[in-house]
């Protein structure tokens, strides 16, 4: 079955304990993003892959690392959560397709992280 | 800046009418817009991808149109039913830049 896979689903932690939220998709797909969600702010994009070792800001990059060694991984680190970091995130996944990067392709998620930094 | 706007913020309607879903963008320099379902405690579901040189999708009851020059998209639900009610949101892919900006979602409820 084709998915995004996310670990783990439900976090509580404190402050300054360094944290890792994984992703896994497999389905081969190049493009690879971490979103937050957050009432009233709706979905922001955190960071952004193109492909294996290629990265980029999103929106809301302070405070997070991410790192692409591998196609189907896309792990989210947070080397020193601050309360603010507390939020729901998703990882998504889409393929270039046959086209070059203009023609998008949709993207498909995980069911999310629920991260608690007290 | 890319700023993308849905309008209403929630919706309740009774089953069977059909429905309305705007999403509203300040940049028409767009390369896609794509429309997702999100059901409670769970991820987005793509439903509708239209590309910049689209008028519009269907797929099923769900037609998604755009207008790149007035900045607006409508997600059309056709015979609404209670398994619709969802919270709908739409996101562009800025054009010269490969990031998704998302609007805040419209929560719809529909009434059996």
């Amino acid at each position: 079955e084709a998915q995004v896979t996310q670990n783990p689903r439900y976090l509580i932690t404190v402050t300054g304990k360094k944290l890792t939220v994984t992703c896994s998709q497999n389905m081969n797909h190049e493009y690879m993003s971490w979103y937050r969600q957050d009432p009233g702010l709706g979905l922001r994009q955190i960071y952004y892959s193109m492909n294996v070792e290629v990265t980029d800001k999103g929106d809301v990059p302070e405070g997070y690392k991410v790192s692409r060694k591998e196609k189907r991984n896309f792990p989210l680190i947070l080397e020193s959560p601050s309360p603010n970091q507390t939020s729901l995130y998703f990882c998504a996944s889409s393929s270039r397709g046959g086209g070059s990067w203009d023609v998008g392709q949709p993207q498909h998620f995980g069911d999310g992280t629920r991260l608690s930094i007290l | 800046k890319q700023e993308v706007t849905q309008i209403p913020a929630a919706l309740s309607v009774p089953e069977g009418e059909n429905l309305v879903l705007n999403c509203s963008f300040t940049d028409s320099a767009i390369y896609n817009l794509q429309w997702f379902r999100q059901d409670p405690g769970k991820g987005l579901t793509s439903l509708l991808l239209i590309q910049s040189s689209q008028r519009e999708q269907t797929s099923g009851r769900l037609n998604a149109s755009l207008d790149k020059s007035s900045g607006r998209s409508t997600l059309y639900i056709a015979a609404s039913q209670p398994g619709d009610s969802a919270t709908y949101l739409c996101a562009v892919k800025g054009s010269g830049t490969y990031k998704y900006i998302f609007g805040t979602g419209t929560r719809l409820k529909v009434l059996a």
